[in-house]
C-alpha cells in the first residue's frame, strides 16, 4: 500500500517569492507521482507528474517538481509565485496497476500568495 | 466537450434520508471514480468503477452505493444519510487506471452535501 504526507498544511508567501510545497510518500513498490491543484469552489486539475525518465517534472505555468526515489519525495518548487497561484496543492501517489493503481491523496497544502 | 459534469451542486439533507448523486462523463473513459474531501483529510476514494457495469470498493465505502449501467454514467446512492456524511463529492474519470500510461484523472466540480 502506498501513502503520502504533505509536511505543511498552509504556506504563506509573498508574491514573487520562491516557493516548496513539501511531499514524502511512502510504497514496496514503484509509483507513479503526481501534483493536483484546486483553485477555490473548483474541481482538481492535473498540474504535473512522474512516470520514468526524468526525475524532473515541470508543468506550463512555471511550477516544477523532482522525484527523489532515495528520500522518497516529490517536493513542488515555482521560483517566483503570483497571486493567481494562489489554491490548495495535492500531492498524489499510484502503484501499477490494479487496486493498487488508484491514487492516494496527501491531505493538500493551501498555498497563499500575498501582494 | 463538458468534461465532468456532477449533478446537484449543492444540496441538505435531513439524517435518514436518502439521495442520488449523478456524474457523466463525455470523453468515452473506462475508469470512473468517487472521491470525498473533507477538510485536513484530502481526498479519500469511496468506490470506483472500471468499465461499464463493474464497481469496487475504496478506501471509505460504507454507507455508499454505485451503479454504472452507461459508460458515461457514475451514480453514487446515500440510502440513509448520516452527518458524516456531509462533505464535498467529486467524481472523476480518466482512460486508464492511476497505474498506467494514460492516467490522469479529470474531476468534476464537486458536490457540496450537507446531512443534518
Amino acid at each position: 500500500a502506498q501513502s503520502v504526507t504533505q509536511l505543511d498544511s498552509q504556506v504563506p508567501v509573498f508574491e514573487e517569492a520562491p516557493v516548496e510545497l513539501r511531499c514524502n510518500y511512502s510504497s514496496s513498490v514503484s509509483v507513479y507521482l503526481f501534483w493536483y491543484v484546486q483553485y477555490p469552489n473548483q474541481g482538481l486539475q492535473l498540474l504535473l507528474k512522474y512516470l520514468s525518465g526524468s526525475t524532473l517534472v515541470e508543468s506550463i505555468n512555471g511550477f516544477e517538481a523532482e522525484f527523489n526515489k532515495s528520500q522518497t519525495s516529490f517536493h513542488l518548487r515555482k521560483p517566483s509565485v503570483h497571486i493567481s497561484d494562489t489554491a490548495e496543492y495535492f500531492c498524489a501517489v499510484s502503484g501499477f496497476g490494479g487496486s493498487q493503481g488508484n491514487l492516494i491523496f496527501g491531505k493538500g497544502t493551501k498555498l497563499s500568495v500575498k501582494p | 466537450n463538458a468534461g465532468v459534469t456532477q449533478t446537484p451542486k449543492f444540496r441538505v439533507l435531513k439524517t435518514g434520508q436518502s439521495m442520488t448523486l449523478l456524474c457523466a462523463q463525455d470523453m468515452n473513459h473506462e475508469y470512473m471514480y468517487w472521491y470525498r474531501q473533507d477538510p485536513g483529510m484530502g481526498l479519500r476514494l469511496i468506490h470506483y468503477s472500471v468499465g461499464e457495469g463493474t464497481t469496487a470498493k475504496g478506501e471509505v465505502p460504507d454507507g455508499y452505493n454505485v451503479s454504472r449501467l452507461k459508460k458515461q454514467n457514475f451514480l453514487l446512492g446515500l440510502e440513509s444519510a448520516a452527518p458524516s456524511q456531509t462533505s464535498v463529492y467529486f467524481c472523476a474519470s480518466s482512460y486508464g487506471i492511476a497505474g498506467g500510461p494514460n492516467n490522469e484523472q479529470f474531476f468534476g466540480p464537486g458536490t457540496r452535501l450537507t446531512v443534518l
